[in-house]
């Protein structure tokens, strides 16, 4: 299982209509979680944490799911601005106490593509 | 402005020839990191910095060193470049390791062809 997962998309989404995905992990002693949106050919930039109990920023709501090992994303009343690729990002212990960045793993992505 | 500048932002080369692109950050943060970019491969490590004169092998450090000598810069040195390495690179920092509190930020990326 690859440690963390995301369907590539691409998803094709009308305009106003609301877009949901997941990422699964596979490390159990994942620590944080986060979603980033990049761009075509732009830098990632990030989205949102992913908080245990679940926080929302506008139209967009995170979840996180520890007993299934899974991070959703949603996008409500979607806008033709959230065309973009979306990164799941999972943050494991590393060797530095406190986590460390060398356990950071980045997904693969989600294509979404709004039409209007 | 508080930014990740990385430079070249293109940059086209021939096998074997020496390069370095630039990475520095105003920010005063304590890790820095480099990743490439592969379509179908995500975004993949190659080296990290937690400190000044502290690096660390990432995923795929192989034909790559860094170095960090100074808190701001994290130059990225290629010193015999191939055509597996043609690709798109990050540069990325954050205040200190990564957490809810520390994002990481990145630059706006290098276009690297070797032919």
């Amino acid at each position: 299982r690859k440690e963390v997962e995301q369907d590539p998309g691409p998803f094709n989404v009308p305009e106003g209509a609301t877009v949901a995905f997941n990422c699964t992990y596979s490390n159990s002693a994942s620590q944080s979680f986060f979603w980033y949106r990049q761009d075509c050919r732009k830098e990632p930039k990030l989205l949102m944490s992913v908080y245990s109990s679940g926080n929302e920023d506008g139209r967009f709501t995170a979840q996180l799911n520890r007993a299934s090992q899974y991070i959703s994303l949603l996008i409500r009343d979607s806008k033709l601005s959230d065309s973009a690729t979306y990164l799941c990002v999972v943050n494991t212990k590393g060797r530095y106490s406190g986590g460390g960045a060398d356990g950071l793993t980045f997904g693969k992505g989600t294509h979404l593509i709004i039409q209007p | 402005e508080a930014q990740v500048t990385q430079n070249p932002r293109y940059l086209i080369t021939v096998t074997g020839k020496k390069l370095t692109v630039t990475c520095s950050q105003n920010m005063n943060h304590e890790y820095m990191s480099w990743y490439r970019q592969d379509p179908g491969l995500g975004l993949r490590q190659i080296y990290y910095s937690m400190n000044v004169e502290v690096t660390d092998k990432g995923d795929v450090p192989e034909g790559y060193k860094v170095s960090r000598k100074e808190k701001r810069n994290f130059p990225l040195i290629l010193e015999s470049p191939s055509p597996n390495q043609t690709s798109l690179y990050f540069c990325a920092s954050s205040r200190s390791g990564y957490s809810y509190d520390s994002p990481l930020h990145f630059g706006n990326g290098t276009r690297l062809t070797v032919t």
